[in-house]
């Protein structure tokens, strides 16, 4: 049972254009919602992250909108460069704080 | 150096065989984890311990156990590889079940 989906599992941008990912949770206890970022032959690194109490976070280029009503939330990448391609992957955590993590979404910026 | 090294980064090892992959951190941490990350599945948890006393299985802990021998080590064994275990290995930690700490990660094939 998955209870992070997310989508696409692939995604190719053309440089300067917006990136966009989506995630789907099912658990309503999760209260913390982080995306990380997965270079080749690297680990994943915490890129941004957004507690249910507010509905959009920005840091840079990165943003996450959150939807509680509807259970979703999503990464946009604005300005996407070729530097920013990698994997990224949602997660969502309850108060026992074990991440649960989406399937991954392969992205490339192109040139 | 690395705040999670991870030994060995790759490792090829014949069914049936038990094999041990070490974890050890420098950020002061009390809780440590193991995941594993298959294509199109993201990184589900095998284990966690938030303390040198307290481990606890993850949603895939079958066919795998864990040793804490001090706060900053963590190892993970598989007692009798298999080959569907075939996969990348990630330790990480944290201090507060946020911002988690990921290392590179282990590639380990079972032929």
């Amino acid at each position: 049972q998955q209870q992070v989906k997310q989508s696409p599992q692939s995604l190719i941008v053309q440089k300067g254009g917006i990136s966009i990912i989506n995630c789907a949770y099912e658990n309503t206890a999760f209260d913390y919602f982080p995306w990380y970022q997965q270079f080749p032959g690297k680990g994943p690194a915490l890129l941004i992250a957004i507690r249910p109490d507010v509905s959009e976070k920005k840091e840079g280029r990165f943003t996450i909108s959150f939807n509680k009503s509807a259970k979703q939330f999503s990464l946009h990448i604005m300005d996407s460069q070729p530097g920013d391609s990698a994997t990224y992957f949602c997660a969502a955590s309850g108060s026992a704080r074990q991440l649960t993590f989406g399937s991954g979404t392969q992205l490339t910026v192109l040139p | 150096d690395a705040d999670v090294t991870q030994t060995p980064r790759n490792r090829i090892t014949k069914t049936g065989k038990r094999i041990m992959l070490e974890c050890s951190q420098t950020k002061g941490h009390d809780r440590m984890y193991w995941y594993r990350q298959d294509p199109g599945l993201g990184l589900r948890l095998i284990y966690y311990s938030f303390d040198v006393k307290d481990i606890n299985k993850g949603e895939i802990s079958d066919g795998y156990s864990v040793s804490r021998q001090a706060q900053a080590k963590f190892s993970l064994s598989l007692e009798s590889a298999i080959p569907n275990q075939t996969a990348l290995y990630f330790c990480a930690t944290n201090q507060d079940g946020y911002g988690y700490t990921f290392g590179s990660g282990t590639r380990l094939t079972v032929v």
